[in-house]
């Protein structure tokens, strides 16, 4: 059964710095790693998605990467704003096609 | 093109009443997937379904929870005799098709959520 943990639980920073995000996962058999944001109250946005083959992907101010063999993904922010404050979330996707999700990392970036 | 459309957004039931959540795929999708968020915790898979068919309901108590998504309208997802420990919210997600090929993977995105809360 896939677990997936994200570390630390919360973060807070000031603006500008950059950071990184953890996640690991304990079944390497995975086809892809997806990060998501979530807003207060609100749904979930998909930042990237890394497929199994991939070791990273970028979308302007984040990357993300992906070490399957040991059970691994960072997610990069670079020169955070505080419009980044949000919970990103780590999940994974098997072969049963349904997202298997950490806990989340909850980031406060301040002005 | 619409997004994932969930309605209520809020829904409050008292104990003993029926909840009803439902899901409106992007134009264009045919599989959806149901997802907890319990308070405090990570979003937990339910079910995933095709048109009129449950694929996958490891993830559903086996009692008073029940999920349809008819050839015609939106999914349901339904709970009965709510108790407290059901207040969460509830996502929904939809995806083109399923990935087929064992290294393919169709994305899914996500509805706003149904915050259901019981009195």
């Amino acid at each position: 059964k896939q677990e997936v943990t994200q570390i630390p639980a919360a973060l807070s920073v000031p603006e500008g710095e950059n950071l990184v995000l953890n996640c690991s996962f304990t079944d390497s058999a995975i086809y892809n790693l997806q990060w998501f944001r979530q807003d207060p109250g609100k749904g979930l946005t998909s930042l990237l998605l890394i497929q199994s083959s991939q070791r990273e992907q970028t979308s302007g101010r984040l990357n993300a990467s992906l070490d399957k063999s040991s059970g691994r993904s960072t997610l990069y922010i670079a020169a955070s704003q505080p419009g980044d404050s949000a919970t990103y979330l780590c999940a994974t996707v098997g072969g049963s096609e349904k997202l298997v999700f950490g806990k989340g990392t909850k980031l406060t970036v301040n002005p | 093109n619409a997004g994932v459309m969930q309605n209520p957004r809020h829904l409050v039931r008292r104990r003993g009443q029926e909840a009803r959540l439902r899901c409106s795929p992007m134009k264009g999708h045919s599989h959806v997937y149901w997802y907890r968020q319990l308070p405090e915790e990570g979003l937990k898979f339910m079910v995933y379904l095709q048109k009129e068919n449950i694929i996958d309901e490891s993830g559903m108590p086996k009692e008073r929870f029940s999920a349809e998504f008819p050839k015609e309208g939106p999914s349901i997802l339904r709970i009965q005799q709510v108790v407290r420990g059901d207040s969460a919210a509830y996502f929904c997600a939809s995806s083109r098709s399923s990935g087929g090929a064992r290294s393919s993977y169709n994305e899914q995105f996500f509805g706003p959520g149904t915050r259901l809360t019981v009195l």
